[in-house]
């Protein structure tokens, strides 16, 4: 079993849509969650980072942990064609010193 | 603020051939540096980290080694390019002074001919 799963897609929206992006896990030791968008021939971005359970917003992006499902989410409001790219999550452990990432999930955001 | 640089862009080289790649941060000190292989419709496959100047942690044995030589530099080298070499390489460093997320490099994509 993969420490990491991310369906790859792609997901397809219409602009202004709800983008609901997931992750789930194995090790239940992961405390640190991550997202990161990566633009076709480009490095991943760091987008929203985040500690333990709960939820973090920052403009249209709000990152949610569920560690008692082993489970996490990125939700985009009011989706633009800008937005399209490769989502991965990434986790690591209380030392920090190894990360897991996810396969990416690629989106497509049409005008 | 804190910026990582990474060349080439892209990269074609002959099977055989020797390889190295030169990724270097600045507006940091001691940064955790890291090497990663990215293959297409997969994950990052993390290849060497180092928590500082020479001292190097492989992931994977392969025909690959990473270098050190000064505190912000990282270079990923190889003897002899095989044709599975081929890929997307990336260079992350991330703060060495407490829990921090990794912050990447643009890549570098290399052709194996």
């Amino acid at each position: 079993q993969k420490e990491v799963e991310q369906d790859p897609g792609p997901l397809s929206v219409p602009e202004g849509a709800i983008v609901s992006l997931n992750c789930t896990y194995s090790n239940s030791a992961f405390q640190y969650f991550m997202w990161y968008r990566q633009y076709s021939r480009k490095g991943p971005e760091l987008l929203m980072y985040t500690y333990s359970s709960g939820n973090k917003e920052d403009g249209r992006f709000t990152a949610q942990v569920d560690k008692s499902s082993k489970y996490i989410s990125l939700f985009i409001r009011d989706s633009q064609p800008s937005d399209s790219a490769t989502y991965l999550c990434a986790m690591a452990n209380y030392n920090f010193n190894k990360f897991y990432f996810g396969s990416g999930t690629k989106l497509n955001v049409k005008p | 603020s804190q910026t990582i640089h990474q060349w080439p862009a892209t990269l074609v080289q002959p099977v055989g051939s020797p390889l190295s790649l030169e990724c270097t941060v600045e507006g940091t000190s001691n940064p955790n540096l890291y090497w990663y292989r990215q293959a297409a419709g997969r994950g990052l496959q993390l290849l060497f980290y180092s928590v500082g100047i020479g001292q190097i942690s492989s992931e994977v044995p392969q025909n690959l080694s990473a270098s050190r030589p000064q505190d912000r530099q990282f270079i990923l080298s190889s003897k002899k390019l095989l044709l599975s070499d081929s890929g997307f390489y990336l260079c992350a460093w991330s703060s060495s002074q407490g829990p921090q997320p990794q912050h990447f490099g643009d890549g570098t994509r290399l052709s194996i001919l």
